[in-house]
């Protein structure tokens, strides 16, 4: 149980372009969503918590126009690189939080932006 | 703020050895609790174990075992009898008040096991 399904896995588009990543929890209804970023080699920054039926808190840094998060559902929640440059391009990871219990994590979005 | 080091980059071990990856934290809250993660190849993030900031007793799970010294801010992770499969980047992590919250990330350590 509690898997997390992130969508899609690889996206390659061009310079000025806007992405959607989809991050669904398929088995649970998951009241808080975390993004994360991982360029290469490096570890895991939390870019901002979704909580469903409200705004997303950004960590410092992180720009909000930028970076749309919605969570409409308790099982959905998106993120959304508007315009997006190739200093955009990384993996991006989505979590979903049950209650007290451990996050569990999409298999990851990997952004090439050209 | 919370921080976690792991000073060790890279690791290698022998298959069938035994390794202990570093980690430590900083933090002032009292009830936390601490993390390791596996990410192989695939990038996919996997839970390798866990451990309550208010549990004296280190966690294991099969060939994995924490040693948690809480006075000294440590938590260290110990692979026994080491498998291929075990090569990967492992990440330390940190979170406040409950086991969902957001959590922080130590900045890796690579782990190659040899045959």
């Amino acid at each position: 149980g509690a898997v997390v399904s992130q969508h899609p896995s690889w996206v390659i588009c061009k310079s000025g372009t806007s992405v959607k990543i989809e991050c669904r929890s398929l088995d649970f209804q998951a009241t808080t969503m975390f993004w994360y970023r991982q360029f290469p080699k490096q570890s895991l920054m939390l870019m901002a918590t979704s909580n469903e039926g409200s705004k997303a808190t950004y960590e410092q840094g992180v720009e909000k126009d930028k970076f749309l998060i919605n969570h409409a559902s308790l099982t959905l929640s998106t993120l959304t690189v508007t315009s997006a440059h190739p200093e955009d391009s990384s993996f991006y990871i989505c979590s979903a939080r049950v209650s007290n219990q451990p996050q569990h994590f999409g298999d990851g979005t990997r952004l090439s932006i050209l | 703020a919370q921080t976690v080091t792991q000073s060790q980059p890279e690791m290698s071990v022998q298959e069938a050895e035994t390794v202990t990856l570093s980690c430590t934290y900083d933090t002032s809250e009292n009830n936390y609790y601490l993390f390791w993660y596996k990410q192989p190849p695939s990038r996919q993030m996997i839970l390798v174990i866990r451990q309550e900031a208010y549990k004296q007793q280190n966690a294991t799970e099969n060939r994995f075992s924490v040693n948690f010294q809480k006075a000294a801010k440590s938590f260290s992770l110990k692979i026994s009898d080491s498998q291929l499969g075990d090569t990967a980047m492992y990440f330390c992590a940190f979170s406040g008040g409950n086991a969902g919250n957001m959590l922080t990330f130590g900045g890796g350590t690579r782990l190659m096991v040899k045959p």
